[in-house]
């Protein structure tokens, strides 16, 4: 069974400290890696696909990277708009996992002006 | 284009009510998933729907029943729901159900069965 694990649970910022959000994962054969922002109240922002380990992506103040057990999600000198719960999920190759996207639990990241 | 588009945004029924949630998307994407989310948990999947068919169903009680009319749309019928089953309701279509195509999620139905 696919599983996503996130940390921390939550992170407070001020504005302009930089840092970083992890999600380690087990999946038979993984077929892709996905970060989402989450809103209070509103569906999940896809942000990056994720499939080959080395990979990076990158979007404003936010860069994604991949190994082979986890992604990390980097935020540069983050702003007040960035606080939102972070979602990573996870897409294995075939069996019971074929089509499923595994979420985390979660970062849920405060920026502090 | 990235929309996928939910109704209603808020509904609120009795026990013994029938409703049905809606789902539209016209990205030509042939993957369509409900998910249901509590509050400061994760979505967890209920059902995924591949080129109009039933592909998977995660034991999810038949109280919810699914149905997929045509390509761009699914619905989401509800009867005789439990209190419980209050939820934010999740509508996601991506290009394919498997391989790295990315799911894209509409606002979902904020559900309160009272």
């Amino acid at each position: 069974e696919d599983q996503v694990t996130q940390s921390p649970e939550a992170l407070r910022l001020q504005e302009g400290e930089s840092s970083s959000l992890n999600c380690s994962y087990t999946v038979s054969g993984l077929r892709g890696l996905f970060w989402y922002r989450q809103d209070p109240g509103k569906g999940p922002e896809f942000l990056f696909t994720l499939y080959s380990a080395g990979e990076e992506k990158e979007k404003e103040r936010l860069k994604a990277t991949l190994t082979k057990k986890e992604s990390f999600l980097h935020i540069t000198a983050p702003k007040p708009e960035d606080s939102a719960t972070y979602l990573c999920a996870v897409r294995g190759a075939g069996g019971t996992s074929y089509g499923k996207l595994t979420f985390g639990q979660g970062t849920i990241l405060t920026v502090h002006p | 284009d990235t929309e996928v588009t939910q109704t209603p945004k808020h509904l609120v029924m009795g026990m013994t009510n029938k409703k049905s949630l809606k789902c539209e998307q016209h990205m030509g994407h042939r993957a369509m998933y409900w998910y249901k989310q509590k509050a400061k948990k994760p979505p967890e999947l209920m059902f995924v729907y591949s080129y109009e068919k039933l592909s998977i169903n995660e034991s999810v009680p038949s109280r919810f029943s699914p149905e997929c009319p045509n390509s761009s749309l699914l619905n989401l019928h509800l009867h005789a729901l439990q209190p419980e089953d209050s939820a934010l309701y999740l509508c996601a279509s991506s290009l394919g159900q498997g391989g790295n195509t990315e799911a894209f999620f509409g606002q979902g139905t904020r559900l309160t069965v009272v």
